[in-house]
């Protein structure tokens, strides 16, 4: 069965600072990897997601995120946060079907 | 385009009821997957369907079940409802089936069980 790991539970960041959220799945199969975020008080919104080619692959207000087969890792990153990216992200992935198996998530608290 | 609608949003019930959630995806979406999500387990697949038919299904009991219309709103159902069940349940759509196209989540059904 398919898993996903997030290491980190809960980042604290001062406004400007860089952030990276790591993200581990076990599946030796082909996967697509998506990125959710869920501010408070909001449903889930998708972040960036990847199905192939580039492994490099932009989203929304400034995220990316770095697919490394090799590693079977898909980490978020930003070069500078804002309070307003405070919220709850979660990895997720899936080999194909429409179910999504998803991360314990991160919370994400950026002090002004 | 209006989003992914739950209803209700709150619900509350007591041990060994059943319950009935509905949610109505993003016009022209024709897949439907429901999730479960509590603080101890995180987000949970329950199942997914596309056209009427139930297509993927996770890994919980058979008291929970859906189904979905012609019109693609989906109905999920919970029989004998256990204290464990209480929960936020999500559901989401996407345009057609196939794990390459991103899903878009409701707002969600927050059940309680007394």
């Amino acid at each position: 069965a398919q898993s996903v790991s997030q290491h980190n539970h809960h980042v604290i960041l001062s406004e400007a600072a860089s952030l990276e959220l790591g993200c581990n799945y076990s599946y030796g199969g082909t996967v697509n990897l998506f990125w959710y975020v869920q501010y408070p008080g909001q449903h889930l919104q998708l972040l960036l997601k990847y199905f192939s080619g580039d492994p490099l692959v932009k989203g929304i207000k400034g995220f990316e995120a770095e697919f490394i087969k090799s590693k079977f890792s898909f980490n978020l990153r930003k070069p500078s946060v804002q309070w307003s990216d405070t919220a709850e992200y979660f990895c997720a992935v899936n080999s194909g079907a429409n179910n999504l198996f998803f991360g314990t998530g991160t919370r994400l608290t950026v002090i002004p | 385009k209006a989003g992914v609608t739950q209803t209700p949003r709150y619900l509350i019930k007591t041990r060994g009821q059943q319950v009935t959630l509905s949610c109505s995806p993003i016009s022209g979406h024709r897949s439907v997957s429901w999730y479960q999500q509590t603080p101890g387990q995180g987000l949970q697949f329950l199942f997914e369907y596309f056209s009427e038919t139930q297509r993927n299904k996770g890994n919980f009991p058979g008291r929970f079940s859906g189904r979905q219309f012609s019109n693609s709103r989906s109905e999920m159902n919970v029989s004998t409802l256990e204290l464990g069940d209480s929960a936020l349940y999500l559901c989401a759509s996407s345009l057609v089936g196939g794990g390459n196209q991103p899903q878009h989540f409701g707002d969600g059904t927050r059940l309680s069980i007394l």
